[in-house]
């Protein structure tokens, strides 16, 4: 079984401003997928950035990007130049990747919520 | 649709009774899924449906809890004689069965609260 662990249950951090979330995971699988999402108070689910494992290179978003430590199972998240409507609580996700198709059971973190003030 | 639409919105019940929770998932996603996500809590998945059957209903809590799929389209979560701890949102998402890199399209979930 996967876990994903979040340490940070709230951030805060000025507009403008970098703030990195961190997220550690646990899994004996050697391909999977890893996401964040964001949920703002309306709950609605948006996915920010996804991370193959069998990919090196850090995937980036715009002002989003990861630093994927695959050996240290670590997926931590930065948000550069950070907006109001950056507010939201986000969650770091788990997903198999099984025969080169995903299956799609998402495991989440517990979420950090992110206030971004003016 | 061009989202994935759950109905109803919120929903307060008293201890004891039955509810139903639908889902109507993106037109052509063959893959739905509903998670729950307590009160302080992440997701908690619950049950996995490919086109109409459930490969996986291992997030079930009790046997109280059930959920059908018809028409490989609107999916219902059913639960029996709520308790209080039933309380949360119920969360529902859909996506492309098959595709690499499948990214799931999330519902605004049902915020259930038993009273």
């Amino acid at each position: 079984a996967q876990t994903v662990t979040q340490s940070q249950p709230e951030m805060s951090v000025q507009e403008a401003e970098t703030v990195t979330l961190s997220c550690t995971y646990d899994t004996s699988e050697s391909n999977y997928y890893l996401f964040w999402y964001k949920q703002p108070p309306s709950r609605q689910m948006i996915l920010v950035i996804r991370q193959e494992a069998y990919k090196q290179q850090n995937a980036t978003e715009n002002r989003f990007s990861v630093n994927f430590q695959k050996a240290a199972k670590s997926f931590s998240l930065k948000i550069s130049d950070s907006q109001l409507g950056d507010t939201a609580m986000y969650f770091c996700a788990f997903m198999k990747s099984a025969g080169g198709t995903s299956y799609g059971k998402l495991t989440f973190g517990q979420g950090t919520i992110l206030t971004v003030h003016p | 649709g061009a989202g994935v639409s759950q109905s109803p919105s919120n929903k307060v019940t008293e201890k004891g009774k039955d509810v139903e929770l639908r889902c109507d998932p993106i037109s052509g996603h063959t893959a739905l899924y509903w998670y729950r996500q307590s009160l302080g809590q992440g997701l908690e998945f619950l049950i996995y449906f490919q086109g109409n059957s459930a490969p996986d209903k291992s997030g079930l809590p009790s046997d109280r809890f059930s959920a059908e799929r018809t028409g490989g389209s609107v999916s219902t979560l059913t639960i029996q004689r709520t308790q209080q701890e039933d309380s949360a949102v119920y969360l529902c998402a859909s996506s492309v069965w098959g595709r690499l890199n499948t990214e799931a399209f999330f519902g605004q979930g049902t915020r259930l609260t038993v009273v």
